[in-house]
C-alpha cells in the first residue's frame, strides 16, 4: 500500500542550527502539506503546496521556514534558523485531489531543538 | 474561521465497552469535508474515515460507527466493544473545501484509554 515517507524520524539539532525535514509523498498525489504538533497538543496547519508553489500558510509558517520540491519525489521543509519553540512532530501528507481530500500522513519527524 | 471542538480530553474504559467520541464543528462554508484521524503511541496519524457535508448518512466499518448530524454540526465517532488496542488519541477535523483547499483544522484531540 502506497504511504508517506518521512525522514529522519528523529533530529536533534542546536538552536540556531537550519534543518531540512524530508518527505516522499504518494507518487500520484498532488497536494502536499506540513503540519506541525507540539508536545500533548493539537495538529496545526503549516503550509500547503500545490504545482510547484505555496498555495496555502498559516501565521506560524513565518519567513524562518521555507518548502521546496526538488526532484519529483521529494518534499522538504526547512527551517533556518531554529529555536526551542520549534520542537514539535512535524508531520507531512499528501492528497490526491482537491476533491479526494483525505490526506495521508507520514510518519512523523520529531525534532527537537537543544 | 473554521473550528473543531473535542471537548471530551480523556476517556477511560473497560474493554468491551461502547464509547463515542464527540465532535462539533464551525464552519461558514456549504461544502466542507469531515474527518476522523487515529494517533496511536507510536505517533504517526492514520486516516479512518472522510465525511462531505452533503452527506449524512451514518457510516459503520466494522466496529467503528459516524453519526454526523449537521443540524447539531456534530460528526461524533463511536467503538463498540473496544479493545486495548483502541488504545490512541482520537483526532477530528475539518476541511473548509471552498476556502481553502484541504487544509486541515484539528481539534485538540481525545485521549482513549481501553483498560484490560
Amino acid at each position: 500500500e502506497p504511504e508517506v515517507t518521512q525522514t529522519p524520524s528523529h533530529q536533534v539539532t542546536q538552536m540556531g542550527q537550519e534543518v531540512i525535514l524530508r518527505c516522499v509523498p504518494i507518487s500520484n498525489h498532488l497536494y502536499f502539506y506540513w503540519y506541525r504538533q507540539i508536545l500533548g497538543q493539537k495538529v496545526e496547519f503549516l503550509v500547503s503546496f500545490y504545482n510547484n508553489e505555496i498555495s496555502e500558510k498559516s501565521e506560524i509558517f513565518d519567513d524562518q521556514f521555507s518548502v521546496e520540491r526538488p526532484d519529483g519525489s521529494n518534499f522538504t521543509l526547512k527551517i533556518r534558523s531554529t529555536k526551542l519553540e520549534d520542537s514539535a512532530m512535524y508531520f507531512c501528507a499528501s492528497s490526491a485531489s482537491r476533491r479526494r481530500t483525505e490526506a495521508f500522513f507520514g510518519q512523523g519527524t520529531r525534532l527537537t531543538v537543544v | 474561521a473554521q473550528k473543531v471542538t473535542q471537548a471530551q480530553t480523556e476517556i477511560s474504559v473497560v474493554e468491551k465497552e461502547d464509547v463515542t467520541l464527540d465532535c462539533v464543528y464551525e464552519t461558514r462554508d456549504t461544502t466542507y469535508y469531515l474527518f476522523w484521524y487515529k494517533q496511536p503511541p507510536s505517533g504517526e496519524l492514520v486516516f479512518l474515515i472522510r465525511r462531505n457535508s452533503f452527506d449524512e448518512q451514518n457510516e459503520i466499518s466494522g466496529r467503528y460507527s459516524w453519526n454526523f448530524q449537521k443540524s447539531t454540526s456534530s460528526f461524533n465517532f463511536t467503538i463498540t466493544a473496544s479493545q486495548v488496542v483502541d488504545s490512541a488519541v482520537y483526532f477530528c477535523a475539518l476541511s473548509e473545501q471552498e476556502t481553502s483547499g484541504s487544509r486541515l483544522t484539528f481539534g485538540e484531540g481525545t485521549q482513549l484509554t481501553v483498560n484490560p
